[in-house]
């Protein structure tokens, strides 16, 4: 049973646009979130994280909302870019990020069209 | 560089036999990660290791699987008898402490092919 879901597996969007990727939880314990990037052949790199205690965090171009209630996070990349196309993906934790695992979701592959 | 390296990059092997699998972290990160993407699969968690000793093995999928790591740095992965759903990329990561203020960072993986 997924803890952490993404369910859009791809997602095209015109350069300059928005790009908003969203993400489903079911574990209310879950405390801390974080967003990672991933190019074809390359590792994950972290892009931005949440705690719980906000319902927003800010960097740059990236945004990432998080609404408890519902269960929900979201990322938003304002303006996207043709670098910005990559899969990302959607990770939780219920340790604050101090410890443990990360639970990841399958990804979205985001493409920014020129 | 001073990034997490994996190796090998790429492995294929004979469905039984044992393979093994080695992770460098960033020099200086207490904590480091297994987790295995399988195709069209998330990152599913595997291992973490906290220094030398791993709190949590709850990810091993099987006892076939075993992860140690020495001198609080390179972690090997070893999996036993290999079968094909082995067949995965394997990722390595760490990160200072935990990741709430120092996020994973991982290597570019191993491609395991079992065949």
């Amino acid at each position: 049973d997924q803890q952490v879901k993404q369910n859009s597996p791809s997602l095209s969007v015109q350069e300059g646009r928005i790009s908003i990727l969203n993400c489903d939880y079911t574990n209310s314990m879950f405390d801390y979130f974080l967003w990672y990037k991933k190019y074809p052949a390359e590792g994950p790199t972290f892009l931005i994280s949440i705690s719980s205690i906000k319902d927003k965090n800010e960097d740059g171009r990236f945004t990432v909302f998080l609404n408890k209630s519902a269960k929900h996070l979201s990322l938003h990349i304002v303006p996207s870019q043709p670098g910005d196309s990559a899969v990302y993906f959607c990770a939780a934790s219920e340790y604050g990020g101090s410890q443990g695992n990360l639970i990841f979701g399958k990804g979205t592959k985001l493409s920014v069209k020129p | 560089g001073a990034g997490v390296s994996q190796s090998p990059s790429n492995k294929v092997t004979e469905k039984g036999k044992d393979v093994e699998l080695r992770c460098d972290p960033i020099s200086g990160h207490t904590a480091l990660y297994w987790y295995r993407q399988r195709l069209g699969q998330g990152l599913e968690f595997l291992i973490y290791f906290q220094g030398n000793s791993a709190p949590d093995k709850s990810g091993l999928p099987s006892d076939r699987f075993s992860a140690e790591r020495t001198g609080e740095s390179v972690s090997t992965l070893t999996i036993q008898r290999t079968q094909q759903e082995d067949s995965a990329v394997y990722l390595c990561a760490s990160s200072l402490q935990g990741f709430g203020n120092s996020p994973l960072h991982f290597g570019n993986g191993t491609r395991l092919t079992v065949t």
